[in-house]
This record gives C-alpha cells, sequence and structure tokens, in this order.
C-alpha cells in the first residue's frame, strides 16, 4: 500500500513570496490533515478535511494560509504572503476516519529568508 | 481548552534499560491518546493508542502506555530499549468532536 505522498520535500523561498504544497493521502482515506511543525516544537493542526470539507481550521491563519481538498483527494497547502516565522516542516497525514491511525508524509521542509 | 505536557524534553538511557517518558493532559472530559514516533530522517507513526476499555495499551516494538484517569497520565514504557529506539517520541491528545493536541515532544537517547 502506497503512503501518503509530499512534494516538494524542501522548499527555500524569501518573505513575502507565494509557496504551495501538495499532498496525495492514502487511498480510501477520507480524512486529511495538514500540519505545522516548528523546530523544537510538536506539530500543530493548522487543517482537518473529511472528504472535501473542512472539519477543523480554527489554527489556520486564515490571512496568509489556505488549502483545500477538490474531489475529496488530493490537496494543496497554499501560503501568500509568506512570512518568516513561517519556516517550519509542513506534514500531511490521513485517515480512514476522525480518530483512526493518522499516516504521515514525510513532510515539506519550508525555510523563508 | 485541553493540552499536553510532554515533562522531558530529552531522555537519556542506556541501552537494555527501562525507560518512561511521561506525558500529563489537562482535561475534564473522556480523552483520546496517542504515543507517535518519529525515527531519524522518518516521517512520524502511531506507537499506540487509548480509546476506551483496558487502561494498560500495548504497541509496536514492545512499547506500552498506561492511562491513568486520577492522574491525567498516559506514560509511555519499556523495559528494555535499543538502539534502534533512538528517535523523538510525541504524545498527544484529542476529545471527541475536537482537534487533537501533540506535545512538544521528548527525545529519546540510547547510550550504548
Amino acid at each position: 500500500e502506497a503512503g501518503v505522498a509530499q512534494s516538494p520535500r524542501y522548499k527555500i523561498i524569501e518573505k513575502r513570496q507565494s509557496v504551495a504544497f501538495w499532498c496525495n493521502p492514502i487511498s480510501g482515506h477520507a480524512t486529511l490533515y495538514w500540519y505545522q511543525q516548528i523546530l523544537g516544537q510538536g506539530p500543530k493542526l493548522l487543517i482537518q478535511f473529511q472528504n472535501n470539507g473542512v472539519v477543523d481550521d480554527s489554527q489556520l491563519p486564515k490571512d496568509r494560509f489556505s488549502a483545500e481538498r477538490l474531489k475529496g483527494v488530493d490537496s494543496t497547502l497554499k501560503i501568500q504572503p509568506a512570512k518568516l516565522e513561517d519556516s517550519a516542516v509542513y506534514l500531511c497525514a490521513s485517515s480512514v476516519g476522525q480518530f483512526d491511525t493518522q499516516y504521515f508524509g514525510p513532510g515539506t521542509r519550508l525555510t523563508v529568508l | 481548552a485541553q493540552s499536553v505536557t510532554q515533562l522531558d524534553s530529552q531522555v537519556p538511557v542506556f541501552e537494555e534499560a527501562p525507560v518512561e517518558l511521561r506525558c500529563n493532559y489537562s482535561s475534564s472530559v473522556s480523552v483520546y491518546l496517542f504515543w507517535y514516533v518519529q525515527y531519524p530522517n522518518q516521517g512520524l507513526q502511531l506507537l499506540l493508542k487509548y480509546l476506551s476499555g483496558s487502561t494498560l495499551v500495548k504497541g509496536i516494538n514492545g512499547f506500552e502506555a498506561e492511562f491513568n484517569k486520577s492522574q491525567t497520565s498516559f506514560h509511555l514504557r519499556k523495559p528494555s530499549v535499543h538502539i534502534s529506539d533512538t528517535a523523538e517520541y510525541f504524545c498527544a491528545v484529542a476529545h471527541r468532536d475536537d482537534k487533537i493536541i501533540f506535545g512538544k515532544g521528548t527525545r529519546l537517547h540510547i547510550l550504548p
């Protein structure tokens, strides 16, 4: 069974630029999560989708971050414009349903200069 | 609001010695509890979880954790560690109908 795929693996941008991350969850997983993991901290949930609907986006900085999950399969997370404090690893995870085991992708390491 | 505290940022342990990684949570209602592990240069993966039932939960790689409601704790234990257990361990808590919250992590160093 293929795991959660993410791209790119690394991205370096300057502040005020835009960036987008892509995630393809495990086939058949209805729930998809985007996390931000800042160095030295645990993952922080940014947004959770159930199929293509948003379940929780209370911690998503909506003035600069956006995410979509078209057709309830893969998803994109965008940052526009980026700030220095957005430097982090962005993790995508998927699960069959909420509170089922989450399977994580390898993450995208973003550096904002 | 719920929160989770991992009391130790780093834990050094000699190989073949026992280890306990501590996790406390704040909640007045029923919770779901998880331990995830992140091996060097790998993604997070689930070690074990408590949803209901027996308070002693067994996971992969010989780890287990005990849910203690009165002490609001969910400490992770292993009777004998191996060098391959070197990793960062994250405790997480969730309520029904609420998002999962991760702790800051505990880095386990296995000493030869």
